[in-house]
């Protein structure tokens, strides 16, 4: 059965840390791998890693693809009581997504 | 460009009503796809539509149904409610094959669904 699996499932740090999330897979036909963050709506994109885009960087936010560890990570430097949210890892399959259970992030100032 | 919009945003309904959550977006995507969101569960696809005249189910389903008649509206429909349907309940579209980017989806705002 295809699963993905992030962890932590919540997260408290102090403002100024840097974090790592992760997001681990089980997908047959891995086409992409998405990071998403949910405040109080609806997810919004952040990344997508592919075979052939392991490595994406926005601001102080970056993640990495490794596809021999079949996971990713999520890393943000630098927080602020703005990056507080649920972090959604994701990964696509036909026109699919398969969806972790998300990291909850608090930060506090 | 309103992108995906979702109607209403809150819902009450008694076990046992019906009623139609609409979603539509003006991006010309042919990809549109329906979930709830429980928590500690993320997001579980119910049903999803590659176009016009063209839909199937994802991972849950069961009572819900959904038609795509045009490419901008994906209306979900719940058949007689029942207390485990209370979710939050996110539409979401994609870009077309092709573009690179068919796997990224945008979300309409949500609808929060309470079944009594």
């Amino acid at each position: 059965e295809d699963k993905v699996v992030q962890s932590p499932l919540s997260l408290v740090v102090h403002e100024g840390d840097t974090v790592t999330l992760n997001c681990s897979y089980e997908v047959t036909n891995f086409r992409s791998l998405l990071w998403y963050k949910q405040e109080k709506k609806a997810p919004t994109f952040l990344f997508m890693l592919t075979s052939s885009g392991i490595e994406k960087k926005s601001g102080r936010l970056s993640s990495i693809l490794d596809k021999k560890e079949l996971s990713s990570i999520l890393n943000i430097t630098a927080t602020q009581t703005g990056d507080s949210a649920i972090y959604l890892c994701a990964v696509g399959w036909s026109y699919q997504l398969i969806w972790g259970a998300g990291t909850k992030l608090i930060i506090k100032p | 460009n309103a992108g995906v919009t979702q109607t209403p945003k809150f819902q009450v309904l008694k076990t046992g009503q019906s009623m139609t959550l609409q979603c539509a977006q003006d991006m010309n995507h042919e990809y549109m796809s329906w979930y709830r969101q429980d928590p500690g569960m993320g997001l579980r696809l119910i049903h999803y539509s590659v176009g016009a005249g063209i839909t199937d189910q994802g991972e849950v389903p069961n009572g819900y149904n959904v038609s795509r008649s045009t490419t901008e509206d994906f209306p979900l429909r719940l058949l007689s409610a029942a207390p485990s349907q209370t979710s939050v309940y996110f539409c979401a579209s994609s870009p077309p094959p092709g573009a690179g980017r068919t796997h990224e989806q945008y979300f309409g705002p949500g609808t929060r669904l309470t079944v009594t």
